[in-house]
């Protein structure tokens, strides 16, 4: 597609159940990003793929929450036993690599709330 | 540890006015800082980018940057503020070589009429 695509737009869960949230990044980019933005807040790094190395995941709030990114394209974020403070709009970007000057692409994200 | 720091969450103007959204930087090395801007209801955008090539960055929409390596900082400004300018601000900065960028807090920009 022309731009980063995420799925759900919106999805309401209840707290305990697992939600799995979805982006397709642009053909062709190998880098590809995950950041939570909080009501009101900035946006938080989660997780960062780029190529076959191995991801970045210092920014992961807790083993609740893991990624996966197959070769270079779709990538899945999980949120096992949801939390109510998990209830965030998640956001996905790609880029063209680590040679890229650092734009990045975001998709529209995806608004979690956790009831 | 690279980090951005934007100073005012919220910063509110007269449209016609000066836009002044301020960004100071923490990097052991030569950065690359970024403003991004989320209009309402849609995804974040990039307004510009510094990568050491000129000091003054002009971005779109009539924003500009100015990366000032004695104040550590990269404010964006804009001389007229227009009400379409009301929306987010984010500065970024990219760490080393791995691409990562880490976003400051952002900056509500506000215009009345």
């Amino acid at each position: 597609g022309a731009g980063v695509s995420q799925s759900p737009s919106n999805k309401v869960t209840e707290k305990g159940k697992d939600v799995e949230l979805r982006c397709d990044p642009i053909s062709g980019h190998t880098a590809l990003y995950w950041y939570r933005q909080r009501l009101g807040q900035g946006l938080e790094f989660l997780i960062y793929f780029q190529g076959n190395s191995a991801p970045d995941k210092s920014g992961l709030p807790s083993d609740r929450f893991s990624a996966e990114r197959t070769g270079e394209s779709v990538s899945t974020l999980t949120i096992q036993r949801t939390q109510q403070e998990d209830s965030a709009v998640y956001l996905c970007a790609s880029s063209p690599g680590r040679s890229n000057t650092g734009e990045l692409f975001f998709g529209e994200g995806s608004r979690l709330t956790v009831l | 540890a690279q980090s951005v720091t934007q100073l005012g969450s919220h910063v509110s103007v007269s449209e016609g006015a000066l836009v002044l959204l301020r960004c100071n930087y923490s990097s052991s090395v030569p950065p690359y800082l970024f403003w991004y801007v989320q209009y309402p209801n849609q995804g974040l955008q990039l307004l510009l980018k510094y990568t050491s090539a000129a000091t003054l960055v002009k971005g779109i929409n009539g924003f500009e940057a100015e990366f000032k390596k004695s104040e550590t900082s990269f404010h964006l400004t804009k001389p007229s503020a227009h009400m379409s300018d009301a929306a987010e601000y984010f500065c970024a900065v990219k760490l080393g070589n791995t691409g990562k960028l880490i976003f400051g807090q952002g900056t509500t920009l506000q215009v009345k009429p």
